[in-house]
């Protein structure tokens, strides 16, 4: 079955560390992106690619870095300089010509400890 | 004025009820229109989808849209338990064009008693 793949489910993370999280799709789909999730918040955007080897900011980058080396995967890494990072995770992609919505994942709940 | 506002709710209504979910927004140039259901700790699936003004009818699920007013509205009949859920609204421009994105309401919580 063809889907959005996020993993781990659950992922715990001390002070000062990096973490990074998976995201895999097997749609052939161009776009991937990521949000972060908080309650009362929506979904805010992370970071977004459109073509394997290129990525833009969102609206909350700071502190998150990714890279879009294989069309299938889109990588988010956490780092320390993110002040806040205890959130709910969502990766999502898109076909390139859909006019509608995207495909998401089952998201990774990140907390620091 | 935020893009998209949606009433965070929640939203309890007994089951067999219809629920009535609803979405402004401010950009004119918004053409695309979606709903989605999102379940605890689960991400957001598609349920409906639209364009420009209009009805869309999908079994229990009716989506509206009133580009005159900038109103968009879920209408779910015969609700059901399965149908708690938190209904995220989204909008975009131009579905196109590759650059586009996709704005997200912060979604309603709904609760169906039974």
């Amino acid at each position: 079955d063809g889907g959005i793949t996020q993993s781990p489910k659950y992922l715990f993370r001390k002070e000062g560390q990096n973490v990074t999280l998976s995201c895999e799709q097997n749609l052939n789909h161009d776009a991937m992106y990521w949000y972060r999730q908080d309650p009362g918040q929506g979904l805010r955007l992370i970071y977004y690619s459109q073509i394997v080897n290129d990525f833009q900011k969102g609206d909350i980058a700071e502190g998150y870095s990714v890279s879009r080396e294989k069309k299938e995967s889109f990588p988010l890494t956490v780092t320390s300089a993110q002040k806040n990072p205890t959130a709910f995770y969502l990766c999502a992609s898109r076909e390139g010509r859909s006019n509608y919505g995207y495909t998401f994942g089952s998201g990774t709940r990140l907390t620091v400890v | 004025q935020k893009e998209v506002e949606q009433d965070p709710g929640p939203l309890s209504v007994p089951e067999g009820a219809i629920v009535s979910l609803n979405c402004t927004y401010s950009n004119s140039a918004f053409q695309y229109f979606m709903w989605y259901r999102q379940y605890s700790r689960k991400g957001p699936e598609l349920l409906m989808y639209t364009y420009s003004s209009g009805n869309k009818e999908d079994g229990r699920f009716t989506a509206q849209v009133d580009k005159s007013s900038k109103y968009i509205s879920l209408f779910i009949r015969d609700s059901q338990p399965s149908d708690s859920a938190t209904y995220l609204c989204a909008m975009s421009a131009r579905g196109m064009n590759r650059d586009d994105k996709i704005i997200f309401g912060k979604g309603t919580r709904l609760h169906i008693l039974p």
